[in-house]
């Protein structure tokens, strides 16, 4: 398997545009996670699906920031419009039951 | 504080063993995870414990957990450059989830 992948690697965007993150995980793993890491705050959680469904998305900053996984092999991350202070890297991971996550290689998000 | 607090860095000389610490809150914690981050890259899942166990050994890496103050540790032995690496410590299963909760991570640096 060639892991979870995430497109684009990195990504720069004037203030106000819309971004969109995209995620394929693993082939038959059932939970889904994206994550956002920056040097202030950390790793945080922002969302994650189960079989393809939301089942929190408590960390997501604000209404900005919307999650899709219209079906198990694809999952997007928009921000709309975006802003500098979004700028971080996100990272999208998968598991099989919840245990033990594969990580993607993440994208590099600047807000310019 | 945090869930899981880790020291922020640590440095070693090659060939030296290190050590990185982790403390949790969650006594319920049922799994223990140290994830290791290269520049640029995912965290990668290097091990994983299960709370009744005390240790884990694989090669050069040696996990203990003292269950009842809620310490974990990882040893690293003959640190090579190589290892230099942000290193994440995670607890599972605490208030019932399955959702990892993350330390901050220790930079490990290694220098000849």
């Amino acid at each position: 398997d060639a892991g979870v992948i995430q497109s684009p690697r990195h990504e720069v965007t004037e203030m106000g545009q819309e971004v969109t993150l995209r995620c394929k995980p693993i082939s038959g793993h059932d939970y889904l996670f994206w994550y956002r890491q920056t040097m202030m705050r950390g790793l945080e959680l922002l969302i994650y699906f189960n079989n393809n469904v939301p089942i929190d998305d408590s960390g997501m900053p604000e209404d900005r920031f919307s999650a899709k996984m219209p079906n198990a092999s694809f999952s997007t991350l928009k921000i709309q419009p975006s802003e500098p202070r979004d700028s971080a890297v996100y990272f999208c991971a998968s598991s099989l039951g919840g245990v033990g996550y594969t990580f993607g290689s993440g994208t590099r998000l600047t807000v310019v | 504080g945090e869930d899981v607090e880790q020291s922020l860095f640590l440095s070693v000389r090659e060939g030296d063993s290190s050590v990185i610490n982790c403390t949790y809150t969650d006594s319920s914690s049922t799994y223990l995870y140290w994830y290791k981050q290269e520049p640029g890259a995912g965290l990668q899942l290097l091990t994983y414990i299960f709370s009744n166990m005390d240790m884990k050994q694989d090669q050069r890496l040696t996990v203990l957990l003292n269950k009842k103050d809620k310490h974990l540790s990882l040893r690293i032995a003959d640190t090579q450059t190589g290892d230099s690496a942000i290193y994440f410590c995670a607890e599972s299963m605490g208030k019932g989830s399955y959702i990892p909760t993350f330390g901050r991570g220790t930079s490990l640096i290694v220098h000849p």
